[in-house]
């Protein structure tokens, strides 16, 4: 099993839609996890970081839960621009590794 | 203005020729990180360093090195050993709060191309 799983898409929605990802991650002992967005061959930047509260940005939420070990992240009215990647990351506690999933495509059409 | 550094931006590189990328941040971050992307994959860990004259392998370390003689640079070398090079390659740095890193900040990345 893969330490971060993420569906791949690509998910294709009309503006103003709104849409949710999951990432499941392997390792109970992670501690930090975030949501990262990559434009077509750019670097990935930092959209948010997930507390175990749920936090919200915006149009943007992102929630964890741990007992069943995902996180996820829900985009409301949903732009053109936000036509990309999304990038899950769990930071393994006890390798101190930062892990990335294969990222979701999501593609946001007129 | 702090960030995260990787030159060059663009690499051309001959089969058997070792190349080495350069990343330096001067955000004070302990921890950096060396990351593959291959088109239309994810990133994967090459290695990884938490403070400086040490350094861990990550999930594809073979045919590359690094060294982590500073705690602003954290070069990667490909070598001739590496049989598929051609990627995208991303370094990243990130802080420690509480013994847990922190979210980390990317370089913009070098395309390494051989011909």
């Amino acid at each position: 099993r893969k330490e971060v799983e993420q569906d791949p898409g690509p998910f294709n929605v009309p503006e103003g839609a709104t849409v949710a990802f999951n990432c499941t991650y392997s390792n109970s002992a992670s501690q930090s996890f975030f949501w990262y967005r990559q434009d077509c061959r750019k670097e990935p930047k930092l959209l948010m970081s997930v507390y175990s509260s749920g936090n919200e940005d915006g149009r943007f939420t992102a929630q964890l839960n741990r007992a069943s070990q995902y996180i996820s992240l829900l985009i409301r009215d949903s732009k053109l621009s936000d036509s990309a990647t999304y990038l899950c990351v769990v930071n393994m506690l006890d390798t101190d590794k930062l892990i990335f999933g294969t990222g979701t495509r999501l593609q946001v059409f007129p | 203005d702090g960030g995260i550094t990787q030159s060059p931006k663009y690499l051309f590189r001959k089969e058997g020729q070792n190349v080495t990328l350069s990343c330096e941040q001067n955000l004070n971050h302990d921890a950096m990180y060396w990351y593959r992307q291959d088109p239309g994959q994810g990133l994967r860990l090459i290695y990884y360093s938490q403070i400086v004259n040490d350094f861990q392998k990550g999930d594809i370390a073979e045919g590359y090195s690094v060294s982590r003689e500073k705690k602003e640079s954290f070069p990667l070398t490909v070598t001739s050993a590496q049989k598929n090079p051609t990627a995208f390659y991303l370094c990243a740095s990130s802080t420690a709060r509480d013994r847990v890193n922190t979210e980390a900040f990317f370089g913009q990345g070098t395309r390494l191309t051989v011909v």
